[in-house]
């Protein structure tokens, strides 16, 4: 079955560590975004990429970074320098093209749970 | 600004009732307009678009949304709610600027048998 996959499900991270979410999809999608979630907020976009090599800051991109070197893949990098990195993070993927073929209709990821210790 | 918002933290269903999820939005052209749903400990799923055309859109799970330019809402409705219906919806507007989703807050829906 098509889908996007995200790993660990559950991470930990003590201060000052570097840590890598995986993100995978097999949907042939173009584009791919970073959200984060937090209790109580609705989701904030960290980054997006509609194509391989080439990727978008969203409204909450410091402290975090990005790759894209398949179509593929998109991991995300919470770095130290993230001061309140706790949260719940989800990786979409969508097609690009215009609103009425189905661009902005994302496809999540099941999550990622991050906690600093 | 663009934004988007839910007026409300939680509504609560008795099962077999309609059931209404409020969503008000602010955008300087024309809106596109989504809903999508969560479960606990999981990603969100698409439920229901407005791009043009009727004003009622119609979705997924027997979901259906009112688009009322006038008082620039998008009501999540449902005609007879299920237990399994519980969960947390999340309305978003499209950020003209980027073409990215803005997000509302959201609103867990809690639907008691």
């Amino acid at each position: 079955d098509g889908g996007i996959t995200q790993s660990p499900k559950y991470l930990f991270r003590k201060e000052g560590q570097n840590v890598t979410l995986s993100c995978e999809q097999n949907l042939n999608h173009d584009a791919m975004y970073w959200y984060r979630q937090d209790p109580g907020q609705g989701l904030r976009l960290i980054y997006y990429s509609q194509i391989v090599n080439d990727f978008q800051k969203g409204d909450i991109a410091e402290g975090y970074s990005v790759s894209r070197e398949k179509k593929e893949s998109f991991p995300l990098t919470v770095t130290s320098a993230q001061k309140n990195p706790t949260a719940f993070y989800l990786c979409a993927s969508s097609i690009i093209g215009t609103f009425g073929s189905g661009a902005n209709v994302l496809t999540f990821g099941a999550g990622s749970r991050l906690t600093v210790l | 600004a663009q934004s988007v918002a839910q007026p409300e933290d939680q509504v609560n269903v008795a099962e077999g009732n309609p059931l209404t999820v409020k969503c008000t939005y602010s955008v300087s052209g024309n809106p596109y307009l989504f809903w999508y749903v969560q479960y606990p400990n999981r990603g969100l799923q698409f439920l229901l678009k407005y791009i043009t055309g009727d004003n009622l859109v119609k979705g997924s799970y027997g979901f259906e949304a009112e688009f009322n330019k006038s008082q620039t809402s998008f009501h999540l409705k449902k005609p007879s709610a299920l237990v399994s219906d519980s969960a947390l919806y999340f309305c978003a507007v499209r950020d003209d600027s980027n073409y990215q989703l803005i997000w509302g807050a959201g609103t867990k829906l809690i639907i008691k048998p």
